[in-house]
């Protein structure tokens, strides 16, 4: 079974420009989130897709951060514009709850 | 709301020790609650969980009981070895109609030879 797929891996820009990131769930899991992990602190969720309508987006910054699941299976988020402090590892999870979480391999993202 | 607060590295310890890692929690309800794992370069892998007070979740060799009286899940192994080296990270959910995970902040495990 394939697992969850992350693109691109690493990622630097420069502040005020955007960026975007993909995320390839495994197959048949409904449920997607993104977490951002900053440098010595665990992952916080930023948002949480259940098929293609969103659970919880408490966390995410809505100024700049955006995200679509598209069709209920990929799913992309985008920060525009970019700060210093979103320099961080996105990490996207899939799960078929109540079962565990699937990590992917991150995309490690530096804002200059 | 809901937090985890874990053991501040990193640790260090010599091939065959014995190793702890303290994590406990505060979360309304009764959580499940994980270990996760990250080795150098890859994502986070679940090395072990329990959904209930009392259980006991084991993988590889390590063990944690969830302690509900002292809001407790430490992380134990009885003999490490090097390829044991990684970030290890506790973590609960509370589950209802949201399973996300809130997550301490990580503590590193160097194991020497």
């Amino acid at each position: 079974e394939a697992g969850v797929a992350q693109s691109p891996r690493y990622k630097i820009i420069e502040k005020r420009q955007s960026v975007a990131f993909w995320c390839n769930p495994i197959s048949g899991h409904a449920t997607l989130y993104w977490y951002q992990q900053i440098l010595g602190q665990g992952p916080k969720l930023l948002i949480q897709f259940q098929n293609n309508g969103v659970v919880d987006d408490s966390q995410l910054p809505k100024d700049r951060f955006s995200a679509e699941r598209l069709k209920g299976v990929d799913s992309t988020l985008k920060i525009q514009p970019a700060k210093l402090e979103d320099s961080a590892v996105y990490l996207c999870a899939s799960s078929k709850p109540p079962y565990e979480q699937y990590f992917g391999p991150g995309t490690r993202l530096t804002v200059t | 709301g809901d937090s985890v607060t874990q053991m501040e590295g990193p640790v260090t310890l010599s091939e065959e020790a014995f190793l702890t890692i303290n994590c406990t929690y505060t979360a309304t309800g009764y959580p499940s609650l994980f270990w996760y794992v990250q080795y150098p370069g890859e994502g986070l892998q679940l090395l072990l969980k329990a959904t209930k007070a009392d259980d006991k979740g084991s993988n590889k060799g390590f063990e944690a009981t969830y302690r509900k009286e002292t809001t407790s899940f430490h992380l134990e192994k009885g003999s490490v070895q090097v390829s044991d080296s990684a970030v290890y990270f506790c973590a609960l959910s509370s589950g209802g109609s949201n399973y996300k995970l809130t997550f301490g902040k990580g503590t590193l495990l160097t194991v020497n030879p």
